[in-house]
């Protein structure tokens, strides 16, 4: 059972367009939402992360939407370039007690920005 | 500290042989975790370590997977009597307990392929 649904698989922009991924979860226990970005050949890296006692959090061009009821979270790249190019993961993990669990990912959205 | 270092970077083995890989931490960060990811998927959790300690274990670490981390610092994980199917890229990543949201950090990887 996936218990993070990421869509698009891949994702095609125009240089200076908005990307947009989006992830879907089950499990409401879920309380810390990271995106993670990675090259190939490396490990991946915390881009932006999220809690859902707020509903958007934005850092630079990247921004989390999160809808809470709609148990669904999405990354919005802004002015997409083609330094952007990689593949993206979002992920959730819950609190057991005071101690956050491991992370669960997304399968990941591989996007192109085209110059 | 220059990150998380996990060595070698790739290893081309026969099947049944067995093989360990290394993952050197950033060193104080307290949690260790290991993931495996193959291609075109996001990284599946394996096993992670408080300290020395082994905390939780996916049904996807069967009984020919070990990991260790002696005294707190290094870790191992070993496959005996590989098999095709454990061709992947296996991510080391290390945080702190109580600093989830400044996220995992990841190394670059092991590449295995069992021929």
């Amino acid at each position: 059972q996936q218990q993070v649904k990421q869509s698009p698989q891949s994702l095609i922009v125009q240089k200076g367009g908005i990307s947009i991924i989006n992830c879907a979860y089950e499990n409401t226990a879920f309380d810390y939402f990271p995106w993670y970005q990675q090259f190939p050949g490396k490990g991946p890296a915390l881009l932006i992360a999220i809690r859902p006692d707020v509903s958007e959090k934005k850092e630079g061009r990247f921004t989390i939407s999160f809808n809470k009821s709609a148990k669904q979270f999405s990354l919005h790249i802004m002015d997409s370039q083609p330094g952007d190019s990689a593949t993206y993961f979002c992920a959730a993990s819950q609190n057991y007690g005071g101690s956050q669990g491991n992370l669960i990912f997304g399968k990941g959205t591989k996007l192109s920005v085209k110059p | 500290d220059t990150g998380v270092s996990q060595n070698p970077r790739h290893k081309i083995t026969k099947r049944g042989q067995n093989v360990t890989f290394r993952c050197d931490p950033i060193s104080e960060h307290n949690r260790l975790y290991w993931y495996r990811q193959t291609l075109g998927q996001g990284p599946e959790f394996l096993t992670y370590f408080q300290n020395e300690a082994q905390l939780e274990k996916s049904r996807l670490l069967s009984d020919r997977f070990s990991a260790e981390r002696p005294k707190g610092s290094f870790s191992t994980l070993e496959i005996q009597r590989t098999e095709q199917g454990d061709s992947a890229m296996y991510l080391c990543a290390s945080s702190l307990d109580d600093r989830v949201d400044y996220g995992y950090t990841f190394g670059s990887g092991t590449r295995l392929t069992v021929v």
